[in-house]
């Protein structure tokens, strides 16, 4: 079974500064998909960020990319020029390469931004 | 925009009641969850369906059921609700082809007193 870990309970960053998220995963699978998702108080869950493990480039989304490596089997998220809007949780997940569209997620990172 | 109903934010149940939670999307997705998200733990699944009538466990069914008779509607079933399901209740739904984004309803969180 695959499991995602991310061993950041917590994490603060200043306002304007950068952070990075750790995120790391288990699987014995080659082919998969990689995802941060934000959670802001509201609830509602959104994409922030995803990777094709079959993909060498690190992915990137505005003030966000990634450090995808795969032989590692780590994942971290950075935010870069940390904005107040940034504060919610972040959650790492996995899914397996098929039609099943299943995420296996870590525990989650709670972010603040200090201003 | 895709958009994922679930039927109400928050709920407060008694022990031994018999609680529904229900999601609807409005995008035609083939695929439904329910996931449950706890502190420190994450989110896990607890049901899927890929069709209407389908189902399939997750992570942690027992004490679960689904039921999917419409294509748009998942319906999440306590069957006898006890304290330790007591939690955010999250609904998603995707297109059944592969490598597609899953989209989130806003969460149920059900206290059972």
């Amino acid at each position: 079974a695959q499991t995602v870990t991310q061993s950041q309970p917590e994490m603060s960053v200043q306002e304007a500064e950068t952070v990075t998220l750790s995120c790391t995963y288990d699987t014995s699978e080659s082919d998969y998909y990689l995802f941060w998702y934000k959670q802001p108080p509201s609830r509602q869950m959104i994409l922030v960020i995803r990777q094709e493990a079959y993909k060498q480039q690190n992915a990137t989304e505005n003030r966000f990319s990634v450090n995808f490596q795969k032989a590692a089997k780590s994942f971290s998220l950075k935010i870069s020029d940390s904005q107040l809007g940034d504060a919610a949780m972040y959650f790492c997940a996995y899914r397996r390469d098929n039609a099943g569209n299943m995420l296996t997620f870590g525990g989650g990172t709670r972010l603040m931004v200090k201003p | 925009d895709v958009k994922v109903t679930q039927s109400s934010r928050y709920l407060v149940k008694r022990t031994g009641e018999k609680v529904f939670l229900e999601c609807v999307q409005d995008m035609d997705h083939e695929n439904m969850f329910w996931y449950r998200q706890d502190p420190g733990l994450g989110l896990r699944l607890i049901y899927f369906s890929y069709d209407v009538k389908m189902k399939e466990k997750g992570d942690i069914p027992e004490g679960y059921s689904v039921s999917r008779e419409k294509k748009e509607r998942f319906s999440l079933i306590l069957e006898s609700a006890s304290t330790n399901q007591t939690s955010m209740y999250l609904c998603a739904s995707s297109l059944g082809t592969r490598n597609t984004e899953a989209f989130f309803g806003q969460g149920t969180r059900l206290t059972v007193v």
